[in-house]
């Protein structure tokens, strides 16, 4: 069955940079896209941007623009967001999720168990 | 950027109600409309997408309906399993973006 696993909780201090990773299982990685989506304590859901684990294309909100970067390796199956510069509003639970269409052009299927981000000094 | 709202923000009901919550876009999403379900310290789940295709495994009690800017998710005879907040999001362009939810408690 599909699976995304995520990288485990971090703590952070202001200022610093974290990467969260999302190890997919039971699909053909390359045929999808990965979404990843944050949400503060006790708040709704942000979108933060998209890649293809086809051919490595990107689409990021412009609120994170240069300082978030998504990557991928196809020969693990597992996506990556790296975010840096974090200050206290960073502080969330950050979700992978797959596209249902490698293309960008669909809903949010399945999702990771998601990662708590502290960031705090 | 589309900006999505819903109402209510929350509501209360009992198991075996007709609840029915409405999401509205700031502009013409066509039908490119989802509908998530959130528990209390898990992942968003997918309900709905296309506005009213039901995603494989969710009961049919969950239907959507609606196009363009207004869109409803009404689930028949709630369940104790049920009681979430639920989230309405585009995808009909970037960046992609959620209501601010709907939280369904036990009255």
């Amino acid at each position: 069955q599909v699976q995304l696993v995520q990288s485990g909780a971090e703590l952070k201090r202001p200022g610093a940079s974290v990467k969260v990773s999302c190890k997919a299982a039971g699909y053909t990685f390359i045929n999808y896209g990965i979404n990843w989506v944050r949400q503060a304590p006790g708040q709704g859901l942000e979108w933060m941007g998209w890649i293809s684990a086809y051919n490595g294309n990107t689409k990021y909100s412009q609120n994170l623009q240069g300082r978030v970067t998504m990557t991928t390796d196809t020969s693990t199956s597992t996506a990556q967001m790296e975010l840096r510069s974090l200050g206290s509003d960073d502080t969330a639970i950050y979700y992978c999720a797959r596209d249902a269409t490698y293309d960008m052009s669909g809903h949010f299927d399945y999702w990771g168990q998601g990662t708590l981000v502290t960031v705090s000094s | 950027d589309i900006q999505m709202t819903q109402s209510p923000s929350s509501l209360s009901a009992s198991v075996g109600d007709r609840v029915t919550i409405t999401c509205r876009a700031s502009q013409s999403v066509t039908n490119y409309l989802n509908w998530y379900q959130q528990k209390p310290g898990k992942a968003p789940k997918l309900l709905i997408y296309a506005a009213s295709s039901l995603q494989s495994g969710v009961p049919s009690r969950f239907s959507g309906s609606g196009s363009g800017t207004d869109f409803t998710l009404t689930i028949n005879s709630l369940q104790p399993e049920d009681f979430a907040t639920y989230y309405c999001q585009q995808s009909y362009n970037t960046p992609r973006t959620f209501g601010p939810g709907t939280k369904v408690d036990i009255k």
